[in-house]
């Protein structure tokens, strides 16, 4: 079955450290994106990749970055000057299909908790 | 920045009532589309309506789109208990393949 898969589920980090969330798809998709998400609120954008080898920022883009060397894989590194990462982190990917519809396909998350 | 505010926050029904969600945008829209979130996990896509479009169907949803007043209504009619879930809208702002979320509505469906 196509889909994306993030790892881990959950994490946990003590304050001063870097992590690295990865995400995988195996859709095929050109464009892949890292949202954020806090308690009862939307998704805000991280960065996004729309080919390999390209990355944007996205809104909050500030103490994170990303890297994108294959179709398939786009890990977000979350670094100690994020002053706040507890957060529910999604990826998501989708395809160009030509018409700007860019339907997002979404990983289950990965659940970062800072002690 | 958010593109899309949900209305109401949180909405909380019997079973087989009908619930509707509103969402309005601020900027011009190609597309709006809907997503559903079970608690702790990822999105999943429910519908698209094109600015082009008024109505789509699909299903039990019915969405409208209402680009002079840039806002746009999902109904979920005959509500299930498994309908319980978070429901955003997101349309694209700014740059190509950039979709902006609104900050949801938490329906509860109560057998």
């Amino acid at each position: 079955d196509g889909g994306i898969t993030q790892s881990p589920k959950y994490l946990f980090r003590k304050e001063g450290q870097n992590v690295t969330l990865s995400c995988e798809q195996n859709l095929n998709h050109d464009a892949m994106y890292w949202y954020r998400q806090d308690p009862g609120q939307g998704l805000r954008l991280i960065y996004y990749s729309q080919i390999v080898n390209d990355f944007q920022k996205g809104d909050i883009a500030e103490g994170y970055s990303v890297s994108r060397e294959k179709k398939e894989s786009f890990p977000l590194t979350v670094t100690s000057a994020q002053k706040n990462p507890t957060a529910f982190y999604l990826c998501a990917s989708s395809h160009d299909n030509g018409t700007g519809a860019n339907v997002l396909t979404f990983g289950a998350g990965s659940r970062l908790t800072v002690l | 920045s958010q593109q899309g505010e949900e209305d109401p926050q949180a909405l909380s029904i019997q079973e087989g009532e009908n619930a509707t969600m509103n969402c309005s945008y601020k900027t011009s829209i190609n597309n709006l589309q809907w997503y559903r979130q079970n608690s702790g996990r990822g999105l999943v896509h429910l519908i698209l309506i094109r600015s082009n479009e008024r109505e789509k169907h699909s299903g039990r949803l019915r969405v409208t789109l209402d680009t002079s007043k840039k806002s746009s209504s999902l109904l979920i009619t005959a509500s299930r208990a498994a309908d319980t879930a978070s429901y955003f809208c997101a349309s694209r702002a700014g740059g190509y393949n950039k979709l902006i979320f609104g900050a949801g509505t938490r329906l509860a469906v109560h057998p």
